[in-house]
């Protein structure tokens, strides 16, 4: 179990450029959440996949954003156009739903500054 | 819907005090609760969970939290803090009618001094 791993750690892009995030999941697990964290606040819950699908997008999630999580191993979000409300810490977190209690490892994240 | 409240968004206390971080939810189906600790410039990370049985949970390094159904609290204890127990814990909340996305609080910091 080498645990959840993401990529990069920090990113410091100009408003209006792409990002693309790269979460790696424990292996063996077939559910992968990514939230977005501001400072001074919980992480928020952006989308849910389980395997391939994509299966729940929060109204957070707008049209710049896209998941994906092909073959159902990692995945990774995309903003197009980066706004300065962009800025946050990006988590990613897998689980193995009911057979490990609902338990999600989160990775350390990565840190999007929009200048 | 789901929502989470943490009432403490700071709670400083001395090494070897007791802390209680109080957690409140409010929900229309039956949850699942839990309680992570983000220590200084690391992730989150599992301290205890509830799922069903005793409404009194224990972690490893000797935090325990308390399900209170009527009040619909899951809050969190330690009867004797470290300096090492510095760090922002979040209660979150799973609906069992949803996918199992966390609904988290807000956070409480917990400085701990000598």
């Amino acid at each position: 179990d080498t645990g959840v791993s993401q990529d990069p750690r920090h990113k410091i892009t100009k408003r209006g450029q792409n990002v693309t995030f790269r979460c790696d999941p424990i292996s063996e697990h077939n559910r992968l959440y990514w939230y977005r964290q501001t400072l001074g606040q919980g992480p928020e819950f952006l989308t849910y996949f389980q395997n391939e699908a994509q299966l729940e997008k929060s109204r957070l999630l707008s049209d710049r954003f896209s998941a994906e999580r092909p073959k159902g191993s990692f995945s990774t979000l995309e903003i197009q156009r980066t706004e300065q409300g962009d800025s946050a810490m990006y988590l990613c977190a897998s689980s193995l739903g009911l057979e490990k209690g609902y338990e999600q490892y989160f990775g350390p994240g990565t840190r999007l500054t929009v200048t | 819907a789901q929502s989470v409240t943490q009432l403490d968004s700071q709670v400083p206390v001395f090494e070897e005090a007791p802390v209680e971080l109080r957690c409140n939810y409010s929900s229309s189906v039956s949850v699942y609760l839990f309680w992570y600790v983000q220590y200084p410039n690391q992730g989150l990370q599992l301290l205890l969970k509830y799922l069903s049985g005793s409404t009194l949970v224990e972690s490893i390094n000797g935090f325990e939290a308390e399900f209170n159904k009527s009040q619909t609290s899951f809050h969190l204890r330690k009867p004797s803090v470290h300096i090492s127990d510095t760090a922002e814990y979040f209660c979150a909340v799973f609906a069992t009618d949803s996918w199992g996305k966390l609904q988290f609080g807000a956070g409480t910091q917990v400085v701990v001094t000598p």
